[in-house]
């Protein structure tokens, strides 16, 4: 079965500074892969989603994120980080051969200090 | 174009009761799907609906149920709630069947809370 895991519940990062949010996934085929952001009583709006091709998608706000198959992972990074992106993040797996799902990770909660 | 729409936003139900959550996909989307999120936790697919049919369907106990409309709206039902059914419901749309390669876009959610 598919799973996802957000090592990190936490992240602090001070403005200006550089992001990265770490994602591993279990499947054994090539999975969609997804990053979501959700700031507070909100909704999920979708920064990212690989599919195929190049390995390095790049996403709204600045946002890109690395597939990396050896490693099962799909890690979300920014350069430089702006007090808005302040919100919770959330890794996703998809797969045609998990039917018609979306597997989410538990979130990463992303505060930044001035 | 309007997004994906959800109502109600917030409703406050008993023990027991029933309740009706309702989503309007955007238009053109035929696929619907329910996902509750319980607070502290990613998302939990519950079901998703192609051309008024279900598609697929999450590990939620039968007190669950959905469906779809000619129109693609959807409504999802939960009987018998219980204090563990309190959490944010969230609707997506995609506008393929079974092709999560597309993507989903997802509602503001309803925020249910069981006393």
């Amino acid at each position: 079965a598919q799973s996802v895991t957000q090592p990190d519940i936490h992240i602090t990062v001070s403005e200006g500074a550089s992001l990265e949010l770490r994602c591993n996934y279990s499947y054994g085929a090539t999975p969609y892969l997804f990053w979501y952001v959700q700031s507070p009583g909100q909704g999920l709006q979708l920064l990212l989603k690989y599919f195929s091709g190049d390995t390095l998608v790049q996403g709204i706000k600045g946002f890109e994120a690395e597939f990396k198959r050896s490693q099962s992972s799909f890690n979300l990074r920014k350069p430089s980080v702006h007090w808005s992106d302040a919100a919770e993040y959330f890794c996703a797996v998809g797969a045609l051969e998990y039917g018609n799902k979306l597997v989410f990770g538990a979130g990463t909660i992303l505060r930044v200090k001035s | 174009d309007a997004g994906v729409t959800q109502s109600p936003t917030h409703l406050i139900k008993t023990r027991g009761q029933q309740v009706t959550l309702r989503c309007s996909p955007i238009s053109g989307h035929k696929s619907v799907s329910w996902y509750q999120q319980v607070l502290g936790q990613g998302p939990q697919f519950i079901f998703q609906y192609y051309e008024k049919e279900e598609r697929g369907r999450g590990n939620f106990p039968d007190r669950f149920s959905a469906r779809q409309f000619p129109n693609y709206s959807s409504e999802l039902n939960v009987n018998a709630l219980l204090l563990g059914d309190s959490a944010l419901y969230l609707c997506a749309s995609s506008f393929g069947q079974g092709t999560t390669n597309y993507g989903y876009t997802f509602g503001s959610g309803t925020r249910l809370t069981v006393v």
